[in-house]
């Protein structure tokens, strides 16, 4: 079965800074990977997804993550936080059998 | 377009009582998931469903849980008796089934918490 691995519980950071929220996955066939945030008393929101194609995607509010099949990884990125973005960050990967697992998660404090 | 409906939203409940959360999921939307989710932890699947049918319930503990959904629908999840650990999040998920893996879509989720 897939796992996830997300390398930092917490990441403090101040606006307007660049931000990496790390993630690592394990599995033995091919994957999909996800990442969700969750602002608080919400539930999840798909912010980008990996299914094929293009290594790098975006999502509309200026993350990004990079699908890094040697390295097994799945990083997500901003050039420049704001304090909007202060949340929880969910890596997920799955196969292809609606089967996902979730990260421990990733919160991110965007300090002014 | 209504996104995926939970309710309660809180609920506290003693020790041994039985406890019951509620899931509509969107529309058209044939997978229904539910989740565990503890504090500072990501979500666990506990039950999948496509359309009535439970197709992975393997996480479920079924000694004291329970879900059903019984025209492929909305969806209920009981507990019974309810212990101090299952204080936590219920989070319920719907997508479409397909042949690649489709986005779930969550509901804001019903927190528990067991005295």
């Amino acid at each position: 079965a897939q796992s996830v691995t997300q390398l930092d519980s917490q990441v403090p950071v101040f606006e307007e800074a660049p931000v990496e929220l790390r993630c690592n996955y394990s599995s033995s066939v091919s994957v999909y990977l996800f990442w969700y945030v969750q602002y608080p008393n919400q539930g999840l929101q798909l912010l980008l997804k990996y299914l094929s194609g293009s290594t790098l995607v975006k999502s509309i509010n200026g993350f990004e993550a990079e699908f890094n099949k040697s390295q097994t990884s799945f990083h997500l990125r901003k050039p420049s936080v704001h304090i909007s973005d202060t949340a929880e960050y969910f890596c997920a990967v799955s196969a292809n059998n609606n089967d996902m697992r979730f990260g421990a998660g990733t919160r991110l404090t965007v300090k002014p | 377009e209504a996104g995926v409906v939970q309710s309660p939203r809180y609920k506290i409940i003693e020790k041994k009582q039985p406890v019951a959360f509620w899931c509509n999921p969107i529309s058209g939307h044939n997978t229904l998931y539910w989740y565990l989710q503890n504090l500072g932890q990501g979500p666990e699947l506990l039950i999948r469903y496509e359309n009535e049918e439970a197709v992975d319930d393997s996480q479920l503990p079924k000694d004291r849980f329970s879900a059903e959904r019984l025209k492929g629908v909305d969806s209920t999840l009981k507990i019974q008796p309810a212990e101090l650990g299952d204080s936590a999040v219920y989070l319920c998920a719907s997508s479409i089934t397909g042949l690649q893996q489709e986005t779930q879509y969550f509901g804001p989720g019903t927190r528990l918490l067991v005295l």
